[in-house]
C-alpha cells in the first residue's frame, strides 16, 4: 500500500490561496489520489479524487506531477468554514477497504 | 433525503456490556464500513461489507462484531472483549468498493464506556 505524509497542520488567512501537498513515493501505477474534508465530530467528506495532471471542481483542485509521487489539494481564497482536517489517501488494488485515513492535516484558517 | 444515518449520536454505556451502533442508508449503496477515530488520529476501518450477507475484518476488528442482513444496513457491535472502546465511531458507505467511488459518512456515533 503506498504510504501518504502531510503536513501535520497548516495556517491560513480568509481570503488566501491555500495549497496542501500529499507525498506518495510508493504509489503504483494503478492507484488513484483522493481527498477527503473532515470537521469536528462529522464525518469526512469527499473533496476531489484525480490520476494525474490536474483535476479542478466547484471546491478544489488537485495537481498531480507526472511522476505521481506527489499531489497537491488547492483551496482557492478560503474561508472560516474551510478550517478542518484535510486527508490525502492512494490505492487502487483491493479497492476501497485498503484506503488509509492517516492523521490528515488540520487547517485552520483565521479572520 | 438520501443519506446515511447513524444512532444514536452520542452513547453511554458501563463497561463490560456489549452495545450496538446503528448505522442505515438508502442510498441503494453495496459497500458499507465501520471506522474508530480516536482523538487527534485518523480513522481505522474495524469491518467492511461490499454486498449483502457478506463482510471482511479491517484493521482493528478484534472485539467487534458486524451483520449485513439487509443491503441498507450495517450495525457495529461493540462487545465486552473490546479492551478500549471508548472512541468516536463513523459508518460510511459506497455505491461499491472501488476506490474511484466516493464514500459517504454518517454523521457519527460517540460511544463513552464508564
Amino acid at each position: 500500500l503506498a504510504k501518504t505524509t502531510q503536513p501535520i497542520s497548516m495556517d491560513s488567512y480568509e481570503g488566501q490561496e491555500v495549497n496542501i501537498t500529499c507525498s506518495h513515493n510508493n504509489i503504483a501505477t494503478n492507484d488513484y489520489i483522493t481527498w477527503y474534508q473532515q470537521f469536528p465530530s462529522q464525518g469526512p467528506r469527499f473533496i476531489i479524487q484525480g490520476y494525474k495532471t490536474k483535476v479542478t471542481n466547484e471546491v478544489a483542485s488537485l495537481f498531480i506531477p507526472a511522476d505521481r509521487k506527489s499531489s497537491t489539494l488547492s483551496l482557492p481564497r478560503v474561508s472560516l468554514s474551510d478550517t478542518a482536517v484535510y486527508y490525502c489517501l492512494v490505492g487502487a488494488s483491493g479497492g476501497y477497504s485498503t484506503l488509509t485515513f492517516g492523521k490528515g492535516t488540520m487547517l485552520l484558517v483565521s479572520p | 433525503d438520501g443519506g446515511i444515518t447513524q444512532s444514536p449520536k452520542y452513547l453511554f454505556r458501563k463497561e463490560g456490556q456489549n452495545v450496538t451502533l446503528s448505522c442505515e442508508q438508502n442510498l441503494n449503496h453495496d459497500a458499507m464500513y465501520w471506522y474508530r477515530q480516536d482523538p487527534g488520529q485518523g480513522l481505522r476501518l474495524i469491518y467492511y461489507s461490499q454486498i449483502v450477507n457478506d463482510f471482511q475484518k479491517g484493521d482493528i476488528a478484534e472485539g467487534y462484531s458486524v451483520s449485513r442482513e439487509k443491503k441498507e444496513s450495517f450495525p457495529l457491535t461493540v462487545t465486552s472483549a473490546q479492551k478500549n472502546p471508548t472512541a468516536f465511531y463513523l459508518c460510511a458507505s459506497s455505491i461499491d468498493s472501488r476506490v474511484t467511488t466516493e464514500a459517504f459518512f454518517g454523521q457519527g456515533t460517540r460511544l463513552t464506556v464508564v
